[in-house]
């Protein structure tokens, strides 16, 4: 079955780069996303990469993908404190219904 | 931008009671799902929906559990004798086809069973 692992909690001084990381299991996943969730909000898809990608760049969010080890990370540069938020990595199962990670809560201190 | 929208934000009910939480997905898009995410937990698959049945479920969709599609717009998923356990926040998302990466969820609705 589906397994998506993050760890819990990040604080990070704003203007430093956040990382937060995530492991899954389904090799076969076709896409692999991260999503933010900000207090009392919906999930906000922030970005995506495709599972025959490496590394994908986007504005101040740049994801990395190590297939090998199932190793998923979402590096946020010079992060802002409208970053603070709970960020889910989530892979897609059988193309088509998503198995989420449990969230990193990141906080940004001023 | 198109959006998912979810009504109502939060709804508290006693337990044993019906509820219906309601879902209008983005126009064009054709798959429709249903999450759920108790407070601290992951957030779950209970079932996805296209071409007017459901094309998925999870093991937490049980008998207790159905989804709609009333009238062309509206999806909805109804619980019919809640309990304690069913309190949580409940997403809808919709995508616009089955290889397209976009899903688009609503902002949720928060049931509470008392």
């Amino acid at each position: 079955g589906e397994d998506v692992e993050q760890s819990l909690f990040l604080s990070v001084r704003e203007g430093d780069s956040s990382v937060i990381n995530c492991t899954y299991t389904d090799s076969s996943s076709t896409y692999l996303y991260w999503y933010k969730q900000e207090p009392g909000a919906g999930l906000q898809l922030l970005t995506y990469i495709f599972s025959n990608m490496d590394m994908k760049q986007d504005q101040r969010l740049t994801v990395l993908l190590n297939k090998k080890d199932k190793h998923l990370s979402l590096r946020i540069a010079d992060t802002q404190t409208g970053d603070s938020a709970i960020y889910f990595c989530a892979e897609s199962y059988g193309n088509n219904r998503l198995a989420f990670g449990k969230g990193n809560q990141v906080v940004v201190i001023p | 931008e198109p959006e998912v929208t979810q009504t109502p934000s939060h709804q508290v009910t006693q337990m044993g009671q019906e509820v219906i939480l309601r879902c209008v997905p983005i126009s064009n898009h054709l798959y429709f799902y249903w999450y759920r995410q108790i407070l601290g937990q992951k957030v779950e698959f209970l079932v996805s929906f296209y071409n007017n049945e459901i094309s998925e479920k999870s093991e937490i969709f049980d008998d207790q559990f159905s989804v709609e599609r009333p009238d062309g717009s509206n999806f909805t998923l109804k619980i019919r004798s809640t309990k304690l356990e069913d309190s949580a926040m409940y997403f809808c998302a919709s995508r616009e086809g089955q290889f397209n990466y976009g899903y688009t969820f609503g902002s949720g609705t928060r049931l509470t069973v008392v």
